[in-house]
């Protein structure tokens, strides 16, 4: 069974400043997919960012860029210029592809304030 | 990105009552939905999966005598928490999915917050 771990419960981080959330993974599969995802206050899940496993180059999403490092298994998540809006919860997610069976395992969080 | 709705957002019912929460693809056919839990400042469990015209799956430790999962269409499946007690009282968030590749994006609907008294 495949595992996610984050680290930090909670982070803090000022307006416009940059910060970095940790992910770390556990697999024997070759073939998945990891993803970061954002429930802010109103609880609706949000995909940030979604990385494919067998793709070296990290995946970029405007101020969300992500390290990858799949020897590692390590899969952090960088926010760049942050912003009021960005204060969330996130969640890093691990899925392997298995057709319909496919399924998404979360972590446990990471409490994301951004203050002024 | 794709809308999925759920019915109702909240609801408060008293111990040993059976609830019905709803959730609908609006603009797509899922053909996989997924069933979540959500306690207060914990991550998400999945509960079940499901495909249209077929029973559940569930994860182990889930009662499925006690979460009921029907997925009957292509828009629509519904969690039906049956003799609900106050340990039912809990965030459930449903997720969808068309299956038409090999990777295809989940979806998720708004939650349901159940308060059973």
């Amino acid at each position: 069974a495949q595992t996610v771990t984050q680290s930090q419960p909670e982070m803090s981080v000022q307006e416009a400043e940059t910060v970095t959330l940790s992910c770390t993974y556990d697999t024997s599969e070759n073939n998945y997919y990891l993803f970061w995802y954002k429930q802010p206050p109103s609880r609706q899940m949000i995909l940030v960012i979604r990385q494919e496993a067998y793709k070296q180059q990290n995946a970029t999403e405007n101020r969300f860029s992500v390290n990858f490092q799949k020897a590692a298994k390590s899969f952090s998540l960088k926010i760049s210029d942050s912003q009021l809006g960005d204060t969330a919860m996130y969640f890093c997610a691990f899925m392997k592809l298995s057709g319909t069976a496919s399924k998404l395992t979360f972590g446990t969080g990471t409490r994301l304030q951004v203050t002024l | 990105g794709a809308v999925v709705s759920q019915h109702p957002s909240w609801v408060i019912c008293k111990s040993g009552t059976s609830v019905k929460i709803e959730c609908r693809s609006l603009d797509f056919q899922a053909t996989t939905m997924f069933w979540y839990r959500q306690f207060p400042k914990q991550s998400l469990m999945l509960m079940a999966t499901s495909n249209e015209g077929s029973k559940a799956t569930y994860e182990q430790g889930v009662e499925k005598d006690k979460f009921l999962i029907n997925h009957a269409s292509l828009t629509l499946s519904t969690l039906t928490v049956t003799s609900a007690h106050p340990e039912d009282s809990s965030f459930y968030i449903c997720s969808a999915r068309e299956d038409l590749n090999a990777y295809n994006e989940q979806f998720f609907g708004p939650g349901t917050r159940l308060t059973v008294l």
